[in-house]
């Protein structure tokens, strides 16, 4: 019954070091997606996939690559991390026809 | 644009009092709309949600009605309990370009004993 499932759920990086946060889900969803939460801003769409093999830009893109490894992997990858992307970071998943998104704990990241 | 705007936080009740948290949207299209739970350390969970005009969505005592004439989808609770503290989010989703979904920015909730 594990859902969606990050890794890791805390992590402190130098600025200019590079890192990867791991999304997978079990539930056989088609769609997977990276959202940003920082105070006051709710949750802000980073890169999604519609489905596998497909990777698209959110709102906030930039800093950021991703890579749909398979049809339960979503990876979200920072070349070199800065002080603005210290934030927390949660994977979601939807299945097919319908809006409601299932989220994963969420990765906290700190950038110094 | 598309957008969501939820009352800001936190808000602080006493157990059994009534809870609202006001949600209203802008959407080009017919949006499906969401709240969502966060409890503390947790990520976030789907507490009810509404497909059109004038559903009523309903979980553990939380309900909210999709007022199209309006573009409101207002939490409600007749009686909080503490249990209930958490964030919570707002949020419409459209069928189009990938079903993104875009959020408020959270309504904190504490409820007292």
């Amino acid at each position: 019954n594990a859902g969606v499932t990050q890794t890791p759920k805390f992590q402190v990086l130098k600025t200019g070091q590079s890192m990867t946060l791991q999304c997978a889900q079990d539930m056989n969803h088609n769609s997977m997606y990276w959202y940003r939460q920082d105070p006051g801003m709710g949750l802000r769409l980073i890169y999604y996939s519609a489905s596998e093999g497909t990777t698209d830009k959110g709102e906030v893109p930039n800093g950021y690559n991703v890579s749909r490894l398979n049809k339960r992997e979503f990876s979200l990858r920072l070349e070199s991390a800065a002080p603005s992307q210290t934030s927390v970071y949660f994977c979601a998943s939807r299945p097919l026809n319908t809006g409601e998104l299932f989220f994963g704990e969420g990765s906290r990241l700190t950038v110094l | 644009g598309n957008s969501v705007t939820q009352m800001e936080g936190p808000v602080t009740l006493s157990e059994e009092a009534f809870l609202t948290i006001n949600c209203t949207y802008t959407a080009t299209g017919y949006p499906s709309l969401f709240w969502y739970v966060q409890y503390p350390g947790e990520g976030l969970q789907l507490l009810l949600k509404a497909t059109k005009a004038d559903d009523k969505g309903s979980n553990k005592g939380f309900e909210a009605t999709y007022r199209k004439e309006t573009t409101s989808f207002h939490l409600e609770k007749g009686s909080v309990q503490v249990s209930d503290s958490a964030v919570y989010f707002c949020a419409l989703s459209l069928n189009t370009g990938g079903f993104k979904t875009i959020f408020g920015a959270g309504t904190r909730l504490f409820v007292k004993a």
